[in-house]
């Protein structure tokens, strides 16, 4: 039973750039979220997919955008990449919209902007 | 404004000893609560997740306990072991436009020392 996973595991940029970032999502899920991590903080929510639509959105600027496709597996693009924007990206996703259901989460990309 | 907050940044702990981590929210929305372990570069694990609707909920070794008036909760490890030594994060979450949000605590490091 293939868990969340993402692409790359690690990514090296310079301001201004843009990156993208990929995540399958656990078998049988529909949903996911994305959060980044700074050091020594807790996952931050950047935004969340369901039907290939963003459902929900957090405190992040217009730079970061997203996709979901029909097989559920997401993207997340930041543009005018910021040297704030380092940090671990974290991918996370759980089963459907109506029931309490735990988010699972892959093992993140770490990007670092020069 | 922190909407779920660990107030110990560290824990040590002797092997075979209980473990206790604690987690405050002022969301009296959130109904849904969950603890996720995280060691170094891997993703989140889950660990143990409670509804509002129930003050404990027990699996193995690992107990949280809901105290709904307080808007508080714990975990309880019971006995510790040197394994244990991670970051643990609480979160809680609340529907929102038919879709949960989930929002992390800073995290508490835990030591098990042998």
């Amino acid at each position: 039973d293939a868990g969340v996973t993402q692409s790359p595991t690690h990514l090296i940029k310079t301001r201004g750039q843009q990156v993208t970032l990929r995540c399958s999502p656990k078998s049988g899920h529909d949903t996911v979220s994305w959060y980044q991590q700074a050091l020594g903080q807790g996952p931050q929510f950047i935004f969340q997919y369901y039907e290939e639509e963003e459902r929900q959105r957090g405190n992040f600027p217009d730079r970061f955008s997203g996709h979901q496709f029909p097989n559920y597996s997401s993207e997340l693009n930041v543009n005018a990449l910021l040297l704030g924007d380092s940090a671990l990206y974290l991918c996370a996703s759980s089963l459907g919209q109506g029931l309490n259901q735990p988010q699972h989460f892959g093992d993140g990309t770490r990007l670092s902007i020069l | 404004d922190q909407q779920v907050k660990q107030n110990s940044p560290s824990l040590s702990v002797q092997e075979g000893r209980i473990s206790i981590l604690n987690c405050d929210y002022t969301n009296s929305m959130f109904d849904y609560f969950l603890w996720y372990k995280k060691y170094p570069a891997e993703g989140p694990t889950f660990l143990i997740s409670i509804s509002s609707i129930k003050d404990k909920n027990e699996d193995g070794r690992f107990t949280v306990f809901l105290n709904k008036s307080a808007k508080h909760l714990s975990l309880h490890i019971v006995p510790s072991q040197p394994g244990d030594s991670a970051v643990y994060f609480c979160a809680a979450s609340e529907w929102v436009n038919y879709g949960q949000n989930f929002v992390f605590g800073p995290g508490t490091r835990l030591s098990v020392l042998p």
